[in-house]
């Protein structure tokens, strides 16, 4: 079964500093994976995604995303964190347009 | 240029009431789905649908009804709501079922079942 693991519930960074929040995901065949960022009280904003191609996928806000097929892993990065990027964030693997998410790791932001 | 529209936003509900959570979409998708979003486990699939007249059960399809009579609207009903209902419901859409479509949400509900 399709499953996503999201190993860090909160991370706590410091205003500019680096931050990668981990995915690992589990599916037989070449996976569609997404990442998603939702502010409280907010929907859900679709940050990147991979389908195929480059390993490497640009996004929003500055956002990347690395997919490595052997570490069944999609991390998300991001160079200099801002104190406006603190939010919650999705990963999520598509099957047949349907999609199983993470648990979601909470970002806070220290200024 | 609306997307995913859902309403109520809000809702307060008393165990056992019912109600429906409307969903419609203006992008002519085949393709639409209801999640539901809880503390610590990401979100849910509750029930989708391919396309008009065609729907099937997700995840956690337990307490919830759906229909798809036109391309558009996508309603999800509670017969009965429970506190464990209690969550925040997001409508997604996307062109067709084949897989590797941007999915686009809904802007979220937020229900409480007291």
């Amino acid at each position: 079964a399709q499953s996503v693991t999201q190993p860090d519930i909160h991370i706590t960074v410091s205003e500019g500093a680096s931050l990668e929040l981990r995915c690992n995901y589990s599916y037989g065949a070449t996976p569609y994976l997404f990442w998603y960022v939702q502010s409280p009280g907010q929907g859900l904003q679709l940050l990147l995604k991979y389908f195929s191609g480059d390993t490497l996928v640009q996004g929003i806000k500055g956002f990347e995303a690395e997919f490595k097929r052997s570490q069944s892993s999609f991390n998300l990065r991001k160079p200099s964190v801002h104190w406006s990027d603190a939010a919650e964030y999705f990963c999520a693997v598509e099957y047949g347009n349907k999609l199983v998410f993470g648990a979601g790791t909470i970002l806070r932001v220290k200024s | 240029n609306a997307g995913v529209t859902q309403t109520p936003k809000f809702q307060v509900l008393k165990t056992g009431q019912s109600m429906t959570l409307q969903c419609a979409q203006d992008m002519n998708h085949e393709y639409m789905s209801w999640y539901r979003q809880d503390p610590g486990m990401g979100l849910r699939l509750i029930h989708y649908s391919v396309g008009a007249g065609i729907t099937d059960q997700g995840e956690v399809p337990n307490g919830y009804n759906v229909s798809r009579s036109t391309t558009e609207d996508f309603p999800l009903r509670l017969l009965s709501a429970a506190p464990s209902q209690t969550s925040v419901y997001f409508c997604a859409s996307s062109y067709d079922g084949t897989g590797g479509n941007t999915i686009y949400f809904g802007e979220g509900s937020w229900l409480t079942v007291v």
